[in-house]
């Protein structure tokens, strides 16, 4: 079964500190993973795409690694923001391309 | 910048009641998609659909669910006898089409249907 596994639950940082979201996937066969930010009673949004062949992908001050051998991926966060509070979600899609598999997120919640 | 808009923001319904969700894709995408988000629970997917017809369902997507694409700009998602467990936030997403593997889906800011 396609599982997607993310750690920690929940993190509490202070405002400009960086931190690491961690993602462990089962999906098979892999074809890309995805992390998205969702805030509090709103749709997801994207922030970086990689396929099998990528192992690391930046959007301004977010950096999402993959290890496609070990099914791992990463979300760091650098210098955080208020704004950053949010869920952050990895999904991992298989071959289909069609179907997503979601992870529970990571609630994230930076403080001043 | 385009985006997908859904319609109703929030219904409350009875049990039994049919229910349908709308959406508004962005115009040039050809893959549509629905998602359900029960509260404090991780999203799942329900279905897509290509080509005026469902490529993909998961076991979530029974017979009472319904997807439909009446025109050429909005897309429906219909419950037809709603039950207590369908109480949960519906979004519906779509993509371009041009990368399977890659494209970018862009997701409404969701439904949210209660059932009573």
């Amino acid at each position: 079964k396609n599982q997607v596994e993310q750690s920690p639950q929940s993190l509490i940082i202070l405002e400009g500190k960086n931190c690491t979201l961690q993602c462990n996937y089962t999906v098979s066969p892999f074809s890309n993973l995805r992390w998205y930010k969702q805030d509090t009673g709103r749709g997801p949004v994207s922030l970086t795409i990689m396929t099998f062949s990528e192992n690391t992908k930046s959007n301004g001050r977010y950096t999402a690694t993959l290890d496609a051998d070990t099914k791992q991926s990463s979300l760091h966060i650098t210098a955080s923001q208020l704004s950053d509070s949010a869920s952050y979600i990895c999904v991992v899609s298989d071959y289909s391309g069609y179907a997503l598999n979601f992870g529970k997120g990571t609630s994230l919640l930076v403080t001043p | 910048e385009p985006e997908v808009t859904q319609t109703p923001s929030h219904q409350v319904t009875q049990m039994g009641q049919e229910v349908i969700l709308r959406c508004v894709p962005i115009s040039n995408h050809l893959y549509f998609y629905w998602y359900r988000q029960i509260l404090g629970q991780k999203v799942e997917f329900l279905v897509s659909f290509y080509n005026n017809e469902i490529s993909e369902k998961s076991e979530i997507f029974d017979d009472q669910f319904s997807v439909e694409r009446p025109d050429g700009s909005n897309f429906t998602l219909k419950i037809r006898s709603t039950k207590l467990e369908d109480s949960a936030m519906y979004f519906c997403a779509s993509r371009a089409g041009l990368a399977v593997h890659t494209g970018e889906l862009f997701f409404g800011e969701g439904s949210r249907l209660t059932v009573l």
